[in-house]
């Protein structure tokens, strides 16, 4: 059972440089989330979609945009990638907003 | 604001009991979860609260009260295996988690 899958597991990218990190899930969830995760902050939401075709703006939306095609990917775009930027993304699913949620193994980004 | 409170890092003996207190104020409540995180790897889910109460897990048990805004995690029989951060994690009233920070335990022989 793949669960939900996230590419690439690491990158190094120039600031200024765009990128998409992929996402996809297998378990018909309807919700999806984008955190990231730095060293001595809990995990912030940057966007989430509570159904395909919807997205949100969470608590640290700011040089990210998502789309929401279909139920099973996610994926998140860096239109111009800055050294905040750096950090460790994860992506999760849920069955709705008060259930469990389910992580990807993340990807860690460099943003030199 | 909304937050989330909980000691940055614990140690503990194998073998031993450790538990690990939440506190929070968040706009609304619909539930606790603390998640296991090992270093380098996702976040994976331990238990929920909804309810006043202790739900017990094996050797893993949650704890809340809602009138007070506090949690703990209690881990009992502590195994070396069990070196990891512990997340706590509220919903609020839009349904959105509003995450701690962790709580890094130690465990030592």
């Amino acid at each position: 059972t793949a669960g939900i899958t996230q590419a690439p597991t690491s990158q190094i990218l120039a600031a200024g440089r765009s990128m998409t990190l992929r996402c996809t899930q297998d378990m018909r969830h309807n919700a999806m989330y984008w955190y990231r995760q730095d060293l001595g902050l809990g995990l912030r939401l940057i966007h989430y979609s509570n159904t395909a075709g919807t997205t949100g703006k969470g608590e640290v939306p700011d040089g990210y945009s998502v789309s929401r095609a279909n139920t099973d990917d996610f994926p998140l775009t860096l239109a111009s990638a800055v050294p905040s930027q750096t950090s460790v993304y994860f992506c999760a699913s849920s069955a709705g907003g008060e259930a469990i949620q389910y992580f990807g193994a993340g990807t860690r980004l460099s943003v030199l | 604001g909304q937050n989330i409170d909980q000691p940055t890092e614990m140690t503990a003996t194998e073998g031993a009991i450790v538990q690990i207190n939440c506190t929070y104020q968040t706009s609304g409540f619909n539930g606790l979860f603390w998640y296991q995180q090992h270093a380098g790897e996702a976040p994976t889910f331990l238990s929920y609260n909804v309810l006043d109460g202790l739900e017990e897990k094996g050797r893993f048990s949650s704890f809340l009260s809602r009138s007070k805004g506090y949690s703990y995690l209690l881990l009992k029989e502590l195994q070396m295996k069990d070196s990891a951060s512990y997340l706590c994690a509220v919903t609020d009233s839009n349904y959105q988690l509003i995450w701690g920070a962790g709580t890094k335990l130690i465990i030592k022989p």
